[in-house]
């Protein structure tokens, strides 16, 4: 069974750039997630994805940041304008549903550094 | 407010020396705590999920155990391939994971 798909692995900008990730979760899974992981700290959660509508996006700078995930699948994360503390890697994570306990699966990543 | 915290945030182990990895939590309403292992430049990987006090999973060198307050992840005679650092996280009535900073291991052949 293929696992969570994401790109690109790697991305560096200036700040003020913008950017864009994307990620194709593990088949058959309708929640989806991103989380920000910033060097030496455990992932935070960024927004959570049930099929295509928003579960949670409180901790989402919605100032800069943006998601969508169109027909319940693909779903990609933008910065706009990008600063220097964005530079983190950024995950995206699924599961079969919003169940209690349930394992959510990770990709390899986006390595992010903002100059 | 959920709060995950492991320590220590580094540990180094000769091959063959067995250890122990703690994770303390507060949580409201506990609904699971994770254990998962991240290589350098690598997304997390599963390893556990408990849900109870008193629960105790094994995988290989691992076992993962829980209380009410925290649970440990021993490692017995670990090998060089088991460094790594391992990620504690908890999910609450919030439903979100919460994750502590990780233990990074590593183990000298």
């Amino acid at each position: 069974e293929a696992g969570v798909a994401q790109s690109p692995r790697y991305k560096i900008i200036e700040k003020r750039q913008s950017v864009a990730f994307w990620c194709n979760p593990i088949s058959g899974h309708a929640t989806l997630y991103w989380y920000q992981q910033i060097l030496g700290q455990g992932p935070k959660l960024l927004i959570q994805f049930q099929n295509n509508g928003v579960v949670d996006d409180s901790q989402l700078p919605k100032d800069r940041f943006s998601a969508e995930r169109l027909k319940g699948v693909d779903s990609t994360l933008k910065i706009q304008p990008a600063k220097l503390e964005d530079s983190a890697v950024y995950l995206c994570a699924s599961s079969l549903g919003d169940r209690e306990g349930e394992t959510q699966y990770f990709g390899p990543g986006t390595r992010l550094l903002v100059l | 407010e959920d709060q995950v915290t492991q320590s220590p945030e580094a540990l180094r182990l000769q091959e063959g020396e067995s250890s122990s990895l703690n994770c303390s939590y507060t949580v409201s309403g506990l609904r699971g705590l994770f254990w998962y292992r991240q290589d350098p430049g690598k997304g997390p990987e599963f390893l556990f999920t408990l849900y109870s006090a008193g629960e105790e999973k094994e995988k290989e060198r691992l076992k993962a155990t829980l209380t009410k307050k925290e649970s440990f992840l021993h490692i017995t005679a670990p090998k060089p391939e088991d460094s790594a650092t391992y990620l504690c996280a908890v999910r609450g009535s919030s439903y979100k994971l919460i994750f502590g900073s990780g233990t990074r291991l590593l183990v000298r052949p």
